[in-house]
């Protein structure tokens, strides 16, 4: 089966840069990606790795390294309303079901 | 254009009792699909559907039915409801291939079973 690892929580300073890291056991997918959910909201898209490395976004990156099983988003210039849960999660290869991690609560303080 | 909605935003039932949450997209996506949330658990797969017509099993499927009869609707059913189904469930939809790694999502709907 695959599973997607990630903390469950963070705590960062206004203006911070801050990594939130995804692990994973998977036997293939496409590629990996990263959603933000504020509370009581629905997630929305923030980036897509298909191949290793870096992809910036204006203040957030998404990294992937499929050697190393792991991946990271990274967000600067840490704001308030950057203050939300944000999943990784991968599509199985070959198929159509996206499999999520639990989630990481990003808390961001003045 | 509404991108995905979903009816109702809330609701109550009693164990047993039956209901069906309506997803609807204005995007022309191919693909569509349902999840519920539960605190700490992440996003987990009901079931999808690739096209009109086509439906198929996800993750945790048991208790639940489904039905895409119309490329921009996907149904889905409770038809004898448990407190264990108590969650909030998420429709969301998204262009086949790659493409489909961006899935768009509707605002939620909010389960509460006595």
């Amino acid at each position: 089966g695959q599973s997607l690892e990630q903390p469950s929580e963070v705590t960062a300073v206004e203006g911070a840069i801050v990594q939130i890291n995804c692990t994973y056991q998977t036997s293939g997918f496409y590629g990996l990606s990263w959603y933000q959910q504020h509370d009581g909201g629905a997630p929305t898209f923030l980036s897509y790795n298909a191949l290793d490395g870096l992809e910036e976004t204006g203040r957030f990156s998404s990294f992937l390294s499929r050697s190393d099983s792991y991946g990271y988003l990274l967000l600067q210039e840490l704001q308030m309303k950057d203050s939300a849960s944000y999943f990784c999660a991968v599509r199985e290869r070959g198929g159509f079901k996206t499999i999520f991690g639990a989630g990481t609560r990003l808390f961001v303080k003045a | 254009n509404a991108g995905v909605t979903q009816t109702p935003k809330f609701r109550v039932l009693k164990t047993g009792q039956s209901m069906t949450l309506l997803c609807a997209q204005d995007m022309n996506h191919e693909y569509m699909y349902w999840y519920r949330q539960d605190p700490g658990m992440g996003l987990r797969l009901i079931h999808y559907s690739v096209g009109e017509g086509t439906t198929a099993k996800g993750e945790v499927p048991d208790g639940y039915n489904v039905s895409r009869l119309k490329k921009q609707n996907f149904l889905l059913g409770l038809e004898s409801a448990a407190p264990s189904q108590t969650s909030v469930y998420f429709c969301a939809s998204s262009l086949p291939g790659a493409q489909g790694e961006t899935q768009y999502f509707g605002p939620g709907t909010r389960l509460l079973v006595l």
